[in-house]
């Protein structure tokens, strides 16, 4: 079944403690992003990459890293999460630039405290 | 920059009829996508429906329908006899055509809560 996996779903944290939410997608596709979901702000994307080891900036950024070392992995980074991080998670692929469809994974819950 | 508006933050509906929700636009762009998208209380991200801006055909998926006027940036889904299932929120989002830097992007509008009464 094609489809986008993250872990954790859900996570409680404590301001400055590291975390990393994995996303693994099983298309083979070039293409990942992650979006945070705010209430009144819709979803805005964090970081893109377009294959292994090229990433970029996206909307929001900053306190954010990623990595993309293999083609189905992209974990979302968080070296020193703050309260205002708290939000919900998504990460979505696509195959090619052309490529309409989006696969956006189940969402992870994040709450800083 | 590319803006996606959703006015409406909550909409209601009664069992059967018919809603439509509303969703305007800002670019500079002439080929681009439109999309709409259901979020369920699982959360998960539903395509509902896609546009591509150089039809002028309104796009159609069963009982949801867009109609997208161009001219005037702007992508209102029509959902027909409203189910129990359709309450959710719904994403208005805008994607720019292969090419460039933005990478298949997302520009999502802020959401609008439906709610399907029996």
């Amino acid at each position: 079944e094609a489809q986008v996996t993250q872990n954790p779903r859900y996570l409680i944290t404590v301001t400055g403690k590291k975390l990393t939410v994995t996303c693994s997608q099983n298309m083979n596709h070039e293409y990942m992003s992650w979006y945070r979901q705010d209430p009144g702000l819709g979803l805005r994307q964090i970081y893109y990459s377009m294959n292994v080891e090229v990433t970029d900036k996206g909307d929001v950024p900053e306190g954010y890293k990623v990595s993309r070392k293999e083609k189905r992995n992209f974990p979302l980074i968080l070296e020193s999460p703050s309260p205002n991080q708290t939000s919900l998670y998504f990460c979505a692929s696509h195959s090619d630039r052309s490529s309409y469809e989006q696969y956006f994974g189940p969402g992870t819950r994040l709450t800083v405290t | 920059a590319q803006t996606v508006t959703q006015s409406q933050p909550e909409m209601s509906v009664q069992e059967a009829e018919t809603v439509t929700l509303s969703c305007t636009y800002d670019t500079s762009e002439s080929d681009y996508y439109l999309f709409w998208y259901k979020q369920p209380p699982s959360r998960q991200m539903i395509l509902v429906i896609r546009q591509e801006a150089y039809k002028q055909q309104n796009a159609t998926e069963n009982r949801f329908s867009v109609n997208f006027q161009k001219a005037a940036k702007s992508f209102s889904l029509k959902i027909s006899d409203s189910q129990l299932g359709d309450a959710a929120m719904y994403f208005c989002a805008y994607r720019r055509w292969a090419g460039g830097t933005s990478y298949g992007k997302l520009t999502f509008g802020q959401g609008t809560i439906l709610t399907v009464h029996p």
